[in-house]
């Protein structure tokens, strides 16, 4: 079955600083993954999602993600912390055309000032 | 596009009552998830409806929750018997199979449910 593995429960950043969030996942056939974002109070909201096209993946916020195969990652970046990107993100894969996805367990960004 | 409607938001329960949380699609979705977030934790998949059949049900699904989705529209999910941990954010997705957001899931607020 197919898992991703979120390395870090908790990040803090500097406002302005790179954001930098791992997720490694495993899977026995091409997966198609997702960042996504949780705001407090709030349901998840999708930043990017990786599906076989280009493995420089761009999504909302200025965020993007990279996949790389070799090393069975797809972490999730971005150039300048805002304050309002504290919230908790989630990587999810999956590999079935149901799309039910199995997601990681989260890590949480704080953005100091 | 009024987005993934979850209803209540809150439930505060006591140990062995029943309870059901309403999940309203984005109207043109076919597809229908449930899944549960505990505290620190990813969400869960549950289960999941294309149209009105229940294609899938995880084994955390329990004798004691049961989903539907009578019209293929809105789905509700009933857990009897509340035990305390069942306390939990029970979030509702939907997706549709086609178009530029192809099998993207949207998620609702989630209805957190507490059990006492």
């Amino acid at each position: 079955a197919q898992s991703v593995t979120q390395l870090g429960s908790h990040v803090s950043v500097s406002e302005g600083a790179l954001v930098l969030l791992r997720c490694n996942y495993s899977s026995s056939v091409p997966p198609y993954l997702f960042w996504y974002v949780q705001y407090p109070n709030q349901g998840l909201q999708l930043l990017l999602k990786y599906t076989s096209a280009a493995t420089l993946v761009k999504g909302i916020n200025d965020f993007e993600a990279e996949f790389k195969k070799s090393e069975t990652s797809f972490h999730l970046t971005k150039p300048s912390a805002h304050m309002s990107d504290a919230a908790e993100y989630f990587c999810a894969v999956t590999i079935s055309n149901d799309y039910k996805l199995s997601f990681g367990a989260g890590t949480t960004v704080t953005v100091r000032a | 596009d009024t987005g993934v409607s979850q209803d209540p938001r809150h439930k505060i329960t006591k140990r062995g009552q029943n309870v059901t949380f309403r999940c309203d699609p984005i109207s043109e979705h076919n597809r229908l998830y449930w899944y549960r977030q505990t505290l620190g934790q990813g969400p869960e998949f549950l289960t999941y409806f294309q149209n009105e059949a229940q294609l899938e049900k995880s084994r955390l699904l329990s004798d004691r929750f049961s989903a539907e989705r009578p019209k293929g529209s809105f789905s509700t999910l009933e857990i009897q018997r509340t035990e305390q941990g069942d306390s939990a954010m029970y979030l509702c997705a939907s997706s549709f199979p086609r178009g530029a957001g192809a099998n993207v899931l949207t998620f609702g607020a989630g209805s957190r449910l507490t059990v006492l």
